[in-house]
Order: C-alpha cells, then sequence, then structure tokens
C-alpha cells in the first residue's frame, strides 16, 4: 500500500537488551515524526526529521533513545539497555506540506514490551 | 512552549446523544487538525481547519476553529458506538503538537 509502514508490529524484549523501530514512510513526504504513547495515554514527541535539517530531537527521554533517517526516507529509532517503562506503542508519521499547512499521516505503530 | 488542552478527558455517553469536546490553547497555530484513533491502530485524519471560525461538517461530526485560531471544538450530534475512539487534535505551530486527547465511549 501506499501508507506509512512500521515494523515490527510487536515487540517483546528483556530489560537491558537494544531494540531497533522502523518506519517506511510515504514515498515523497519530506517530513517525519516518533511518537510514544502509553497506554490510554495521547502522543510524546520524541524526533522530527525536515528533510536535511538537523533533527529536532528535543523529545528525547533519555539518551538511550537515538534515531536517524537514511536517505531522507526510511527512519530507525534505536532503544538502547531498555527499561521496563520504555513499553509503549511507538507511532511514526510522516507528512507533506500544501499551502503552507502540514498534514500527517500515520503507521500503526510498534507495540513494545520489555519485561 | 506550545500545549494543546483537550476536555473532558473521558467521555461516556448513550448511543444518540449529543456531545462536544474541546480543544484549547493561549497559542496561536496555522492550522489544527482532528484525528480519531481506534485500539490498536494510529491515528487516522478526520479534519483540518485553517482559518478563523471555520466550520466544517463531516457527517454527524461538527469541527469549528476559533476566531482567534487558539482553540476548536468537535460536536458529534446522534453518537453511535461507531464513534468510540480516542479523538486527538493537534496543532501545527512551531511544529506539530498533540493533545493528550479524549477517550470517547458510545453505550449502545
Amino acid at each position: 500500500g501506499a501508507g506509512v509502514s512500521q515494523s515490527p508490529s510487536n515487540k517483546v524484549t528483556e530489560k537491558g537488551k537494544d531494540v531497533e523501530l522502523r518506519c517506511d514512510p510515504i514515498s515523497g513526504h519530506t517530513a517525519l515524526y516518533w511518537y510514544r504513547q502509553s497506554l490510554g495515554q495521547g502522543l510524546e514527541f520524541l524526533i522530527y526529521f525536515q528533510g536535511n535539517s538537523a533533527p529536532d530531537k528535543s523529545g528525547l527521554p533519555s539518551d538511550r533513545f537515538s534515531a536517524e533517517r537514511t536517505g531522507g526516507s526510511v527512519s530507525t529509532l534505536t532503544i538502547q539497555r531498555t527499561q521496563q517503562e520504555d513499553s509503549a506503542v511507538y507511532l511514526c508519521a510522516s507528512s507533506f506540506q500544501r499551502g503552507g499547512q502540514e498534514t500527517q499521516y500515520f503507521g500503526p505503530g510498534t507495540r513494545l514490551l520489555v519485561l | 512552549t506550545q500545549l494543546l488542552e483537550q476536555s473532558p478527558q473521558f467521555l461516556s455517553i448513550q448511543e444518540g446523544e449529543n456531545l462536544t469536546v474541546y480543544c484549547n490553547s493561549s497559542s496561536v497555530f496555522s492550522s489544527l487538525q482532528w484525528y480519531r484513533q481506534e485500539p490498536g491502530e494510529g491515528p487516522v485524519l478526520l479534519v483540518t481547519v485553517v482559518t478563523g471560525g471555520e466550520v466544517k461538517k463531516l457527517k454527524r461530526l461538527t469541527f469549528q476553529f476559533g476566531d482567534a485560531r487558539k482553540d476548536s471544538s468537535l460536536h458529534i450530534t446522534a453518537a453511535q458506538p461507531g464513534d468510540t475512539g480516542l479523538y486527538l487534535c493537534a496543532g501545527d505551530g512551531d511544529k506539530i503538537i498533540f493533545g493528550k486527547g479524549t477517550r470517547l465511549h458510545i453505550l449502545p
């Protein structure tokens, strides 16, 4: 399909292990966002990529979290030394601008459970 | 820091009733979007409002953007069980920010 895809859809890991979450944005979208959503909560902004600009990392909760976007397309969110409080749904969204407005399209998310 | 506050946080009503949920901020946004998120899925865009005072209708859903472009409301007429979900508003300012959402449950 032409939507945003994320993998894996579910990930169970042990405390202390590293995990990588992948996001494939919609082709042509210049911006990409990562969010975290805990059970029953709203979206917590993590990091934002826009074109070739330096990413906005202001939402990353600790230095265990990092993300990169290769070739302006696919993005990987890495969590090192996972903790139980990292358990959440990690959502990726890509967006485009038209007429000064930005519209985001979300992937289905990766459900991370840290045991 | 730009913030969006949504109210109520939770709402449970009977099928057929009307309801309004709110999204408020002290900041001005160039546009504001409403999303609905169902369990196990990502948020899905419902509407974007751009002009102060703008009203948009999507079947039984009516969205309004405040005159000052700082707040918005979503009114649902004759709610149905299929309307159940988490309703999120997002403002396009320095960057897109989200409110914490209103969790709506429609009882059959």
